[in-house]
């Protein structure tokens, strides 16, 4: 059974990076035909997808944050990693990893997610 | 992109049916039949029940279905359950390998 944790600070102070990992155990993340990817959900707000990464380090982000945003893919650790750089208290959030496969359009299935707060 | 819209809350009885909406535009819910929905119970991870605006994934009860017309998205729960209680959310691929997602819907088994 395929399951992903996500881990890491809980409280960035503003400008600083946010910078979360997510652990995946029952399925090894370099088997390929797989996109890993992050989520996210402010508040009293939408869902928002933030991008992905592929096991080949192609990667691909929302409009709105890819020239804030990484994610990248660690083999050997079996995780994979978002970072957000110049946050503000706008990124406060909680941040879910998923997975998708190639050739479909869901994500299945999710970890259970992370809050994030931004403040000073 | 903007999110798509769905009602803030549904209510309904156990063993009633209840219906809830997913509108978005042209450019996304209109435009592809990659709809999929997904049940939150919080503290748990968010669990795919409707793909591809209509398949269920196995093992998620044929009293979950899911329809499309025009810009709007539908999840039907029908005999609902009290387990059935939760958060629900859409979400269309729009274009250029990027997704949106609907703010959400409480549903409360009364």
């Amino acid at each position: 059974q395929v399951q992903l944790q996500e881990s890491g600070p809980r409280l960035v102070k503003p400008s600083q990076t946010l910078s979360l990992i997510c652990n995946v155990s029952g399925f090894s993340i370099s088997s390929g035909d797989y996109y890993w990817t992050w989520i996210r959900q402010p508040p009293g707000k939408a869902l928002e997808w933030i991008g992905y990464s592929y096991y080949n380090g192609r990667s691909h982000y929302s409009p709105s944050l890819q020239s804030r945003a990484v994610i990248s893919l660690d083999a050997s650790g079996n995780q994979f990693s978002l970072k957000l750089t110049s946050v503000s208290p706008a990124d406060t959030a909680v941040y879910y990893c998923a997975r998708r496969y190639w050739g479909s359009w869901y994500f299945d299935p999710w970890g259970r997610g992370t809050l994030v707060t931004v403040s000073s | 992109q903007s999110a798509l819209t769905q009602p803030r809350s549904v209510s309904g009885s156990p063993g009633q049916s209840v219906t809830i909406s997913c509108t978005g535009t042209n450019s996304d819910v209109g435009d592809y039949e990659y709809v999929s929905w997904y049940q939150h119970h919080p503290g748990e991870a968010p669990k795919l029940i409707i793909y591809d605006v209509n398949k269920r994934p196995s093992g998620v009860p044929a009293r979950f279905s899911g329809s499309k017309s025009a810009n709007t998205a539908s999840l039907t729960i029908s005999g609902l359950q009290a387990q059935d209680d939760g958060d629900y959310y859409c979400s269309s691929y729009a274009g250029n390998y990027a997704w949106v997602f609907g703010g959400g819907t409480q549903l409360t088994v009364l």
